[in-house]
């Protein structure tokens, strides 16, 4: 079964800085990983998938990268509408036997 | 515009029974596998169930296996879930989702209804 871990479980970023955020597979998934974003009280929203192709209407500010088990989002310059949890999702071996999804980072202001 | 509708939450009793659904608008329902997602309350998204698009395959997460059947109805773009021999840790929001691709299962989901609560409580 293959294991879902994001770093960190929380990150505290400054508004106009970077945001760099980790989810690691515990064996390959080569590309297929998603991201989502979810705000408080609302559904996740599809970000990235195919490990770094930008979702329909998602600003250009977001972008995946790696493949294999090491995988980041990177936010290159926050904006006070990005501050929420992020969940990265394998999608490469379905059905999954243990949970697809990571366990989330909450992306927090400094 | 797509958009998703679940209905059909609400307290239920262990053991208690409760059907949700999700009502799809402004896509071609019948050509895209669709899923169930849940959430606990304070804890991240737990992947349930899918179904293809024309409701002969199935699958579950393990937890539910057993307990849960999901199905669709085409002809009223209409999603189901059947959950039985509910549990206390069957609480959560549950969110239907829809496949990126038609056809075929990606298993991921590019839009989200705006979810249901189930409670599992005496």
């Amino acid at each position: 079964e293959i294991v879902m871990t994001q770093s960190p479980a929380t990150l505290s970023v400054s508004p106009g800085e970077r945001a760099t955020l980790s989810c690691r597979a515990s064996q390959s998934v080569s590309s297929n990983l998603a991201w989502y974003q979810q705000k408080p009280g609302q559904a996740p929203r599809l970000l990235i998938y195919g490990a770094s192709t930008r979702a329909t209407g998602i600003p250009a500010r977001f972008s995946g990268s790696g493949s294999g088990t090491e995988f980041t989002l990177t936010i290159s310059s926050l904006q006070s509408e990005d501050f929420a949890v992020y969940y990265c999702q394998q999608y490469n071996n379905w059905p999954p036997a243990a949970d697809t999804f990571g366990q989330g980072t909450k992306l927090e202001i400094k | 515009e797509v958009q998703l509708v679940e209905s059909g939450g609400g307290l239920v009793q262990p053991g208690g029974s409760l059907r949700l659904s999700c009502a799809a608008s402004g896509f071609t329902f019948s050509s895209y596998w669709m899923h169930w997602v849940r959430q606990a309350p304070g804890k991240g998204l737990v992947w349930v169930s899918r179904i293809n698009s024309d409701g002969s395959s199935t699958s579950y997460a393990d937890s539910v296996k057993g307990r849960f059947t999901i199905s669709r109805d085409n002809a009223k773009n209409t999603l189901y879930l059947q959950m039985n021999s509910l549990r206390a840790e069957d609480t959560a929001v549950y969110y239907c989702a829809r496949d990126l691709e038609r056809w075929q299962p990606l298993n991921f989901f590019d839009y989200w209804g705006q979810g249901t609560l189930v409670t599992v409580s005496s």
